[in-house]
């Protein structure tokens, strides 16, 4: 266990949808990291939050937004669905912003039908 | 750049045998470089990691060397087993503005223990 906690473990929705998956970081960890995992591809990095604060954007879509809240957990927002943002969501968490040890989540498995 | 190249994609060993990963990097910055395991379905576990300050580390049958000069980094593990059967990815620090810094990650290597 990484002590990050993802939910829901999986999701499935229509096309059109909106949707909300939540990450836990660890605890006294102020930075967690959104990443998307397509079929048989490798991490793509979509935002980072710090202590409350975006801090970077990657490859997010403009139907994508993320929050960090006061008692830093994360929430990543999905609106519009289409069938290609099928994918396992993880958050990572690490102590500051500087990268230490990033510790992934169990993720979310999102299928859009 | 942001690139990290992993090679091989795929890479098949005899139980027993050693397997060797590799890196390379584009961004003369990056200063932290860990290694995952991702088995099917679960989530990337961190199973060493090493700073641009060393050259290399090991954890038991585990071993990452990092060449700054030619921004490589590779993962050795001796002594395969069965359950070292997985996806492994190799990553590194990018660092961007106002401090805040994101992993880049290779695109995986799928490694099969033959028994």
């Amino acid at each position: 266990d990484s002590g990050v906690t993802q939910t829901p473990k999986h999701l499935i929705t229509a096309t059109g949808q909106r949707v909300t998956l939540r990450c836990s970081p660890r605890s006294g960890d102020l930075s967690v990291y959104w990443y998307q995992q397509s079929l048989d591809q490798g991490l793509q990095f979509l935002i980072h939050y710090y202590n409350g604060e975006e801090r970077a954007k990657g490859n997010i879509l403009e139907r994508f937004s993320a929050q960090q809240f006061p008692d830093l957990h994360s929430e990543l927002n999905l609106s519009s669905l289409e069938l290609g943002d099928s994918a396992l969501y993880f958050c990572a968490s690490s102590p500051q912003t500087e990268l230490t040890e990033a510790f992934f989540g169990q993720g979310t498995r999102l299928t859009v039908v | 750049g942001e690139n990290v190249e992993q090679h091989p994609s795929t890479l098949s060993v005899q139980e027993g045998d050693s397997a060797v990963i590799k890196c390379t990097y584009s961004d003369s910055a990056s200063n932290y470089f860990p290694w995952y395991k991702q088995e099917l379905g679960k989530r990337p576990q961190l199973i060493i990691d090493i700073r641009s300050n060393v050259g290399e580390k090991k954890d038991q049958r585990i071993a990452v060397t990092l060449n700054k000069t030619a921004k490589h980094f590779s993962l050795h593990i001796t002594e395969t087993q069965p359950e070292d059967s997985a996806v492994y990815f190799c990553a590194a620090s990018i660092k961007l503005i106002q401090g805040a810094q994101k992993l880049v990650f290779g695109q995986g290597t799928r490694l099969t223990i033959n028994p």
